[in-house]
């Protein structure tokens, strides 16, 4: 089964600190994903990545970043945290679409910004 | 993308089957129906699709009218560990899927 790791379930961030969120998938998918997840909003995506060092913006990019030099990890940079991004973070893989989507999803990072 | 109805909650009996609907209408004939589940605290997990035809896997069965205007999710024996939101997802090929409000699903025992 494939296997998307995140590698922080609860994270606490001061405002304007920079915070890495990591993800890992193992198999080897050229397509990952970030969303955030609010109560009533739904999952709503941040950032996308076709391949290794290839981005696109997503709905809501503003205030993060994002970096993949790596095809098996997927980055999310918030570069100054603020109290509107606390929020159910969720990463995301496939392999390059055939018709269908079929996403794995990693566990979450619930981040809450003080 | 074609906009999902789904009821906002539903409830069946441990063991019994639990079948979720979902309205489609607006869908279009190269977009496909999926369904998630996202059980407390996990991120969500693919559950099955379908085009036009039925389908069955070994989570669920999805049941699609021959209009394509809505379809059903059939989990036969459900256990208190299918407890969840189910998401109903009518999409072409594309980047990103939305997510609705989906259907919380509780599994009485």
């Amino acid at each position: 089964d494939v296997k998307v790791t995140q590698s922080s379930r609860y994270l606490v961030k001061r405002t304007g600190e920079k915070v890495f969120l990591e993800c890992v998938q193992d198999m080897d998918h050229e397509n990952m994903f970030w969303y955030r997840q609010d109560p009533g909003l739904g999952l709503r995506l941040i950032y996308f990545s076709y391949d290794v060092k290839m981005k696109e913006k997503g709905d809501i990019p503003e205030g993060y970043s994002v970096s993949r030099e790596k095809k098996e990890r997927f980055s999310l940079i918030l570069e100054s945290a603020s109290t509107n991004q606390t929020s159910m973070y969720l990463c995301a893989s496939r392999s390059p679409p055939t018709g269908y989507e079929k996403l794995f999803f990693g566990s979450g990072t619930q981040l809450s910004v003080l | 993308d074609a906009k999902t109805t789904q009821p906002p909650s539903m409830d069946c009996a441990e063991g019994r089957a639990a079948n979720l609907p979902c309205n489609h209408s607006t869908i279009s004939g190269n977009e496909y129906v999926y369904w998630y589940r996202q059980i407390h605290s996990q991120g969500p997990q693919y559950i099955i699709h379908g085009l036009k035809n039925n389908e069955t896997n070994e989570m669920a069965s999805l049941i699609i009218t021959e209009d394509r205007k809505s379809s059903t999710l059939i989990l036969p024996h459900a256990t208190l560990r299918d407890t969840a939101v189910y998401y109903c997802i009518a999409q072409g090929s594309s980047y990103k899927l939305i997510f609705g409000s989906g259907t919380r699903l509780l599994v009485r025992p």
